[in-house]
């Protein structure tokens, strides 16, 4: 299984300022996925990212709003851009192991907005 | 569309009950079955899979059997533990895409 860690574990913001999310997986990764849970909620994807191409976001996020790097097979980061009291939530960055069709999480990083 | 249904929670339970949460999917293939947990503060954790008809997934007590005649995927334990108390999510993927449950809070009482 892959190792997965994100930083910041948790942060606190002021409105309309923006936080990057990084994520660093002990293993090479084709796929990488950033992942949305709000307060007492289920798990919402907002992009896929695979390295070297562009990010495909889900329904509902946008690239201005949550640009995403992937500048190789063991990293990503994730921007929350122009932030609202709505955008606090965890965030979680995934892999998939495709051999095993498996997928795992990194800790999460819980954003508070004020 | 593809999709995963889970009972709603919280489910309050005694230690050393025996525990059910129930799962049904709907899905155009044939996914892989899968049961997270997610212990407060934390990420999610691979609990248990199936990845066939009939497959039984089992750890730390608890097992899930993947039933396609009735598209289920019930988790169950025999007695549970105060250490149990954790958020549980039923997801089934395949290599395109993952779909989550909306997740089951269990509290277990001592």
């Amino acid at each position: 299984s892959a190792v997965i860690s994100q930083k910041p574990s948790r942060d606190i913001c002021q409105r309309g300022t923006s936080l990057t999310i990084q994520c660093q997986v002990d293993s090479q990764v084709t796929m990488m996925f950033w992942y949305r849970q709000q307060p007492g909620q289920s798990l919402t994807l907002i992009a896929t990212a695979n390295q070297g191409s562009e990010a495909t976001y889900e329904s509902g996020f946008v690239i201005d709003k949550f640009p995403i790097s992937r500048p190789n097979l063991t990293f990503s980061t994730l921007t929350v851009s122009n932030m609202s009291p709505e955008d606090s939530s965890i965030y979680l960055c995934s892999v998939r192991d495709g051999q095993n069709n498996e997928q795992f999480f990194g800790p999460g990083t819980r954003l508070t907005v004020l | 569309g593809d999709s995963v249904t889970q009972m709603e929670g919280p489910v309050t339970l005694s230690e050393e009950a025996f525990l059910t949460i129930n799962c049904t999917y709907t899905a155009t293939g044939y996914p892989s079955l899968f049961w997270y947990v997610q212990y407060p503060g934390e990420g999610l954790q691979l609990l248990l899979k199936a990845t066939k008809a009939d497959d039984k997934g089992s750890n730390k007590g608890f097992e899930a059997t993947y039933r396609k005649e009735t598209t289920s995927f019930h988790l169950e334990k025999g007695s549970v533990q105060v250490s149990d108390s954790a958020v549980y999510f039923c997801a089934q993927g395949n290599f395109n895409k993952f779909y989550f449950g909306s997740g089951t809070k269990l509290n277990v009482k001592p």
